[in-house]
C-alpha cells in the first residue's frame, strides 16, 4: 500500500513555541505539499516542494516555513505558534511533475491545538 | 485564479436516497478535476477523476462528467449508504501537479438508516 506517514495525529503546543509537523511518504514522489483544513475553509496550501532543497509558497504561506532534505520528508515548522494557527494539517505527495492527470495522496492529518 | 464552488451543506439524505453534489469550477486552462473524500478521522482518498472534456471518472457507486461547456463537475450516486456518510472535495489541479490541488469548501453528507 502506499503511504503518507504523518508524525502525530493530535499536537498541543504553548503559544510562541516552534513546532514540527513531519511527514514521509514511500512512494519516491517529487512533489509534496502541506494543507491546512478549516471548518468552513476547505484546504488551502501551505507550501508546497517538488523537489529536494525546492520549495515555493502556496496561498497562506504567513507564519510557516518549510523543509525538504530529503525525497521523502517534508516538514511543516511554525516559527512561533499562535492560536490562530490551531487546525488540521494534511500533508500530501504526487508524482510526474507535467502530468495533468497527478493523483494526490494524503496522510491522516494532525489535529493542532495552540493554547 | 483557480477556484472551485460546491455546495456545502451538510446534505442529509435517507439510505438509498440519489446523490447530487454540484461542483463548479473556474480555471485558466484545462484542468484536470477530481472528487475527494474524507471519512471522520481519516485524511482525503482520491474518489474519482477526469482529465478532459466530456470524461466520466466512476469509483465505488460514484459517477461525475467533466463538462468544459457548464464549468461543472457534479457528483453522482443512484442509491447511498450510511457507509458514505463523509465530507466530499470537488478539487482541480492545473499546473501539471506540482502547484497543488485548489479544493471546494467541502460537502458534509450524512446518510441516515
Amino acid at each position: 500500500d502506499v503511504k503518507v506517514t504523518q508524525s502525530s495525529r493530535y499536537l498541543v503546543k504553548r503559544t510562541g513555541e516552534k513546532v514540527f509537523l513531519e511527514c514521509v511518504q514511500d512512494m519516491d514522489h517529487e512533489n509534496m505539499f502541506w494543507y491546512r483544513q478549516d471548518p468552513g475553509l476547505g484546504l488551502r496550501l501551505i507550501y508546497f516542494s517538488y523537489d529536494v532543497k525546492m520549495k515555493e509558497k502556496g496561498d497562506i504561506p504567513e507564519g510557516y516555513s518549510v523543509s525538504r532534505e530529503k525525497k521523502e520528508r517534508f516538514s511543516l515548522i511554525l516559527e512561533s505558534a499562535s492560536t490562530n494557527q490551531t487546525s488540521m494539517y494534511l500533508c500530501a505527495s504526487s508524482s510526474e511533475t507535467g502530468a495533468l492527470n497527478t493523483e494526490a495522496f494524503f496522510g491522516q492529518g494532525t489535529r493542532l491545538t495552540v493554547v | 485564479g483557480d477556484s472551485v464552488t460546491q455546495m456545502e451543506g451538510p446534505v442529509t439524505l435517507s439510505e438509498e436516497a440519489f446523490l447530487t453534489i454540484n461542483c463548479t469550477y473556474t480555471a485558466t486552462g484545462y484542468p484536470s478535476l477530481f472528487w475527494y473524500v474524507q471519512y471522520p478521522g481519516e485524511g482525503l482518498q482520491l474518489l474519482l477523476k477526469a482529465t478532459k472534456a466530456d470524461d466520466k471518472g466512476s469509483n465505488k457507486g460514484f459517477e461525475a462528467t467533466y463538462r468544459k461547456e457548464t464549468t461543472s463537475f457534479h457528483l453522482e450516486k443512484g442509491s447511498v449508504q450510511v457507509s458514505d456518510s463523509a465530507v466530499y472535495f470537488c478539487a482541480l489541479s492545473e499546473g501539471g501537479g506540482a502547484d497543488g490541488l485548489t479544493f471546494g469548501k467541502g460537502t458534509h453528507l450524512i446518510i441516515q438508516p
